[in-house]
């Protein structure tokens, strides 16, 4: 149970192209997404954090113009990257935690991330 | 904000167990630890996690100090399929329902044969 789909895996643009990252909560209704973003051989780094009908809150220094988070129902949200340019080619990585019984305090869940490559 | 350090690097012997260490001093008292792993930049996978108590589940160990500003992760019988990136992670949630994570930096754990 409690699986994360994200898609697509990899994908490769233009620079000034927009694109936008699904992440999907198969089997649990997600109260609380989160994205992620991680440079070669470095740590994750919080993005945003959204909850369902809520507008996202970003963490500082993430533009919110420009990475745009949707999360319109309990088991999707998505990422735009707009206008996206070489410095924005990374891997991106939502989770999902799905509150519960356990509250907030329930483990986040994984996507497998995406790939972005923009040239 | 808790910030969270680990060792960068760590070997440890086929069968034997695993001590993976984390300081994150500057815990305060609503956040809590957990641990996840990531294997070739696929998505981290959930260890296991903690406020206060030692935990303990299929997978792993979790000693928290009792001041909690430090933790160890525990594999008690490593495997080769171990071999990963362990994340040592503080995260807590305000009123609102804004939560705050902060990942560490991250311990590449080599199993040996």
């Amino acid at each position: 149970g409690a699986v994360v789909s994200q898609h697509p895996s990899w994908v490769i643009c233009k620079s000034g192209t927009s694109v936008k990252i699904e992440c999907r909560s198969l089997d649990f209704q997600a109260t609380t997404m989160f994205w992620y973003r991680q440079f070669p051989k470095q740590s994750l780094m919080l993005m945003a954090t959204s909850n369902e009908g809520s507008k996202a809150t970003y963490e500082q220094g993430v533009e919110k113009d420009k990475f745009l988070i949707n999360h319109a129902s309990l088991t999707l949200s998505t990422l735009t990257v707009t206008s996206a340019h070489p410095e924005d080619s990374s891997f991106y990585i939502c989770s999902a935690d799905s509150g519960g019984q356990g509250g907030w305090v329930q483990p986040q869940h994984f996507g497998d991330g995406t790939r972005l490559s923009i040239l | 904000d808790a910030k969270t350090t680990q060792p960068p690097s760590m070997d440890c012997a086929e069968g034997r167990a695993a001590n993976l260490p984390c300081n994150h001093s500057t815990i305060s008292g609503n956040e809590y630890v957990y641990w996840y792993r990531q294997i070739h930049s696929q998505g981290p996978q959930y260890i296991i996690h903690g406020l206060k108590n030692n935990e303990t589940n299929e997978m792993a160990s979790l000693i928290i100090t009792e001041d909690r500003k430090s933790s160890t992760l525990i594999l008690p019988h490593a495997t080769l399929r171990d071999t990963a990136v362990y994340y040592c992670i503080v995260r807590f949630r305000l009123s609102g329902g804004y939560q705050k994570v902060t990942f560490g930096t991250g311990t590449k754990l080599q199993v040996i044969p």
